[in-house]
């Protein structure tokens, strides 16, 4: 039973327009949600994060939107280039639990020029 | 950049042989985990570790065990490989353990079984 669905396997862009990734949990504990990026042959990076306190983080070109009511989180890059090209894993964790985080299966992004 | 190693980059092995891949780091972070990356299951936990020979099971243990006998290095063997096990192999390290904290990963082991 997946607790963080990232239930669109890839997604393309055209340069410049906005990249809207999108991630649902069930686990109503979990209070923190990561974004993370992926290169191939490379491995996840942290990209940015959100405690469940706030509804948004903005961090440059990403900005990462909490609806605890839905469950629903969504990661914004406006405006996508090229090298933004990855795959983006949704991860989330409970304080009141073991802290180790619950990954998504990732969404590949594709920015065309 | 997080220092963290991991050794070999890329392995092919026989069913049934045992395999040991090593993660190394030099942040002296207390927390490192095993993940393991396959097409359309995004990454799952194999084991993690909570301090110098403090180790717990993930979702996807079976079939895997793991040392920790420094605070540097945490190893993972596979004790009789099976082609299930064909993966890309992830170690990351964490400095606290706490939910509010970003992991950091190594760039991966790509283990083939024939």
């Amino acid at each position: 039973d997946q607790q963080v669905k990232q239930n669109s396997p890839s997604l393309s862009v055209q340069e410049g327009r906005i990249s809207i990734l999108n991630c649902d949990y069930t686990n109503s504990m979990f209070d923190y949600f990561l974004w993370y990026k992926k290169y191939p042959a490379e491995g996840p990076t942290f990209l940015i994060s959100i405690s469940s306190i706030k509804d948004k983080n903005e961090d440059g070109r990403f900005t990462v939107f909490l609806n605890k009511s839905a469950k629903h989180l969504s990661l914004h890059i406006v405006p996508s280039q090229p090298g933004d090209s990855a795959v983006y894993f949704c991860a989330a964790s409970a304080s009141g639990g073991s802290y180790i985080p619950t990954f998504g299966r990732g969404t590949s992004l594709i920015v065309h020029p | 950049d997080a220092g963290i190693t991991q050794s070999p980059r890329h392995k092919v092995t026989e069913t049934g042989t045992p395999v040991t891949l090593r993660c190394h780091q030099t942040e002296n972070h207390r927390y490192m985990y095993w993940y393991r990356q396959d097409p359309g299951h995004g990454l799952r936990l194999i084991h993690y570790s909570y301090g110098v020979k403090d180790t717990d099971k993930g979702e996807v243990s079976d079939g895997y065990s793991v040392s920790r006998s420094k605070t540097e290095d945490f190893l993972l063997t596979l004790e009789s490989a099976t082609s299930s096990q064909t993966s890309v192999y992830f170690c990351a390290i964490a400095d606290k353990g706490g939910s509010y904290n970003e992991q950091f990963f190594g760039p991966g082991t790509r283990l083939t079984v024939l």
